[in-house]
């Protein structure tokens, strides 16, 4: 069964700063990796997605991914207090869609 | 624009009692509707994907038996029953299956336990 684990449980940055978050996977087979944010009070919103080892960009996001080290992370450039909310990590293992999240960072910028 | 609409958006929920949720779909270009649960302690989970009306399953889980069901390409209904304690549900919509198209998810429907 698919372990999805995260890192840290909580985090404060102060504005303008580089924030890491991490995810771990124990499936070797998982094919599809996603991020979601939920500010406090509010759906879940996906934020980014990749299936392939590398690293993909969108503004100030960024997704990389090691499936060989059954790892991958989300790191906010320039981080705005309007990033405070709830990071999920999500992944499904080979064939079936069906994700498995990780309990969340519990992420606080300060201005 | 809002593509899902879920109602109730909250209710309050005798202990032994079912409820019966829907979800709407506001634009037929992302008919893979999904529903989700997430706990108090904002555990998300996977319980349905639902992709064709008729289609129709059931799951049991610490703390609530689920009933999903396609309805029709615009409507997506749960029922949950013997829920133990509180929980959010979310019904999702994307133009293909999880992973390979933007998610998007409703406003949610809170239950709690009476």
């Amino acid at each position: 069964q698919q372990k999805v684990q995260q890192s840290p449980e909580s985090l404060i940055v102060p504005e303008g700063a580089m924030t890491s978050l991490n995810c771990t996977f124990s499936d070797s087979a998982s094919q599809y990796f996603a991020w979601y944010r939920q500010h406090s009070g509010k759906a879940p919103k996906a934020l980014m997605s990749i299936f392939s080892n590398g690293e993909k960009e969108e503004g100030r996001f960024t997704i990389h991914l090691n499936k060989a080290s059954l790892h991958f992370s989300l790191h906010i450039r320039d981080s705005q207090p309007s990033d405070s909310a709830l990071y999920l990590c999500a992944v499904t293992s080979g064939g079936n869609y069906k994700p498995t999240f990780g309990k969340g960072t519990s992420l606080v910028v300060h201005p | 624009v809002t593509l899902l609409e879920q109602n109730p958006r909250w209710r309050l929920v005798p202990r032994g009692q079912a409820v019966n949720l829907r979800c709407i779909l506001k634009n037929s270009q992302y008919p893979w509707m999904s529903w989700y649960q997430q706990d108090l302690q904002k555990q998300l989970q996977w319980l349905f994907t639902l992709r064709s009306p008729g289609d129709k399953e059931v799951k049991s889980l610490p703390g609530a038996d689920y009933l999903a069901t396609r309805v029709t390409d615009t409507e997506l209904r749960l029922q949950v029953a013997n829920m133990s304690q509180g929980r959010t549900l979310y019904c999702t919509c994307s133009g293909e299956g999880w992973g390979r198209d933007t998610q998007y998810f409703g406003p949610g429907t809170r239950l709690l336990v009476l």
